[in-house]
Formats: C-alpha cells, sequence, structure tokens
C-alpha cells in the first residue's frame, strides 16, 4: 500500500523564523504532490501542488515546495513564518486515481 | 467559502441513535468523497462516488452507509455506532482523476467541507 510520511507532528517556531516540513512517499510511479493547511476551525485548503514541469512550486502566503524525485520528496518551506501561518499541514499524493494524505504536522508560530 | 457545505457541524448522538451527515458541492465537480480524520492519524478515506456510482469503499463498516443521490449531493448515514467512531467528518468533491487524462490532471484538487464534528457517546 502506498504510504505518505510527515516526519514532524508538531513544529514550534519564533515569528521570522524559517521552516520546513518534510513529506516522503512510498509509491515508485508518476504522482501528483499537493500540501494542504487547516487554520484553526477551518477547513482543509490547498497551498500547492506539483504535477510536472519546474520541481519547486510556489503556493499561496509565501509558501513553497520542493519535488526532489530520487528522494521520495516534496518538503514545505517558508523563509519566514508569521503567526496567522499557525495550522495544521498535510501532505497528499495523487497516485492514479487514488489519493492519499499523511498524518499532518501541527505548526504552532509564537509571536 | 469552499463550494462545499456540510451540515450539521456538530453532531452528538447515542450508540443507538440514528442520524445523517449531509455534504452540498456547488463546483459542478462529478467525484465526492467521505473522509475519516482522528487525532494523530492520517485523512482515512471511507467512500468515493464517481457519476453518482460508488467506486470505492475501503472496509468501512456497515454502521456507516453512504448515499450520493446526484452529483451535488452526498449523505452519509450512521446508525448503531461506537465511541471510537467519534472524529471530524469531511466531504471533498473534484473532477474525477480517473476520467481524466493527464493534460487535464492539473486542473485536479479536491475541496473540502468544514466538517461535522462528530461525537458518540
Amino acid at each position: 500500500a502506498q504510504s505518505v510520511s510527515q516526519h514532524n507532528h508538531h513544529v514550534i517556531l519564533s515569528e521570522a523564523a524559517s521552516l520546513e516540513l518534510g513529506c516522503n512517499y512510498s509509491y515508485g510511479g508518476t504522482v501528483n504532490l499537493f500540501w494542504y493547511v487547516q487554520y484553526p476551525g477551518q477547513h482543509l485548503q490547498l497551498l500547492l501542488k506539483y504535477f510536472s514541469g519546474d520541481p519547486l512550486v510556489k503556493g499561496i502566503k509565501g509558501f513553497e515546495a520542493e519535488f526532489i524525485k530520487s528522494k521520495f520528496s516534496f518538503n514545505l518551506r517558508k523563509p519566514s513564518v508569521q503567526w496567522s501561518d499557525t495550522a495544521e499541514y498535510f501532505c497528499a499524493v495523487l497516485t492514479g486515481n487514488q489519493f492519499y494524505f499523511g498524518t499532518g504536522t501541527s505548526l504552532t508560530v509564537i509571536p | 467559502e469552499t463550494g462545499v457545505t456540510q451540515t450539521p457541524r456538530h453532531l452528538v448522538m447515542g450508540m443507538t441513535n440514528k442520524k445523517s451527515l449531509k455534504c452540498e458541492q456547488h463546483l459542478g465537480h462529478n467525484a465526492m468523497y467521505w473522509y475519516k480524520q482522528s487525532a494523530k492519524k492520517p485523512l482515512e478515506l471511507m467512500f468515493v462516488y464517481s457519476l453518482e456510482e460508488r467506486v470505492e469503499n475501503n472496509s468501512v463498516p456497515s454502521r456507516f452507509s453512504p448515499e450520493c443521490p446526484n452529483s451535488s449531493h452526498l449523505f452519509l448515514h450512521l446508525h448503531t455506532l461506537q465511541p471510537e467512531d467519534s472524529a471530524l467528518y469531511l466531504c471533498a468533491s473534484s473532477q474525477d482523476p480517473g476520467f481524466s487524462g493527464q493534460a487535464t490532471r492539473s486542473s485536479y484538487e479536491q475541496y473540502f467541507g468544514p466538517g461535522t464534528r462528530l461525537t458518540v457517546t
């Protein structure tokens, strides 16, 4: 079975710190990759997605992610976090017509 | 507003009750999904409907019964639930990637509703 691993379960950062959240997947074929965010009390919403082309993907709110095929990774980054980035972040992989989510990483940004 | 609405937002039910969760999407999508979100666990895909036909049932207990009367509406009927069924139940919709060639898959993403927080007592 395919799997999506998010190594960091809970991350605490101060404002202006840099962020990198890890995501690895187990599928060896063609994949499409997503990062979703869930702000407190709100629904899951798409941050960014990768389908093809440039492996460095820019998303909303200053987030970006890099697809490294050789490492089966799609890590999420932001150079300077804000208090408003406090949320749960989910990595997801689409293989064929199956969609798989990771367990999520809870990010807390301290003002 | 995501275009996917869910009602109720919160539900408390006893183990002998029967209740239903409702999802509605206003995005013109042809696939709808039910997920279960529990703490510290990956999102669990429960059911997938494509063009109103069920295409996935990941060994979900029969006490959960989905219904998709049309492409815009999805229900999850609940009966004789257990306390471990307490969770956030999320509905999502999308264009079905199984019907899309690679050239159109870049438009594929799932849109989620706000969820129903279910507590079984």
